[in-house]
């Protein structure tokens, strides 16, 4: 079973920042947070990963809480391109090829 | 950037019938996995692939079974169809060699049983 917790759906306006909580209360301390959406019915597409630091890419920012037990991905200028199914996985990354537990997910519109 | 390939795109298929879908990982990538998502639902894990070696199974099929080949490639054959199995098949790859373990999707070949 998926070990994260998302809200079903959000809505963000064109150009406004788009933060998407997550709720990890049971994660490990070898597992990270990875996160990935998937644009209606195209093959999933990673974002960003992180383990206690916040990190930033091109794409997003992640910021996870000092305890671990939940994050925030945070897309800075959301256009309508972004619109999709966000999923928040925690993973243990240990050399070995670990599996995605895929949970519901947050269905994000973003609208004009 | 070279992504991972999965062929056939789309694939139509009748009851009893068997099928093969083929996934080509992005170069120097040694793991592959394969995930399946039904109509309305979020992508499921069915098994992976380290080195040629299988390395996890999840809640695939005994009518399905896969392998991955000497070029990394690796095909998942999928036999006596049944309606339930329409769905979108997703591979992904990942370099475990170089440490990173992300796993990056193709863009999935959708299988419709009739």
């Amino acid at each position: 079973d998926a070990k994260t917790t998302q809200p079903p759906s959000m809505d963000c306006a064109e150009g406004r920042a788009a933060n998407l909580p997550c709720n990890h209360s049971t994660i490990s301390g070898n597992e990270y947070v990875y996160w990935y959406r998937q644009i209606h019915s195209q093959g999933p597409q990673y974002i960003i990963h992180g383990l206690k630091n916040n990190e930033t890419n091109e794409m997003a920012s992640l910021i996870i809480t000092e305890d671990r037990k939940s994050s925030t991905l945070i897309l800075p200028h959301a256009t309508l391109r972004d619109t999709a199914v966000y999923y928040c996985i925690v993973r243990v990354r240990q050399g070995g090829s670990e599996k995605l537990v895929f949970g519901k997910g947050t269905k994000l519109t973003v609208n004009p | 950037a070279a992504g991972v390939i999965q062929s056939p795109r789309h694939l139509i298929k009748e009851k009893r019938e068997t099928a093969t879908l083929k996934c080509y990982p992005i170069p120097r990538h040694d793991t592959v996995y394969w995930y399946q998502q039904g109509p309305g639902q979020d992508p499921q894990f069915l098994i992976s692939f380290y080195e040629k070696m299988q390395s996890d199974k999840g809640s695939i099929p005994d009518r399905f079974s896969a392998q991955q080949f000497s070029d990394y490639h690796s095909e998942l054959n999928m036999s006596s169809l049944e309606l339930g199995d329409s769905a979108l098949y997703f591979c992904a790859s990942s370099p475990i060699a170089g440490g990173t373990e992300t796993q990056y999707f193709g863009p999935g070949t959708r299988l419709l049983v009739l």
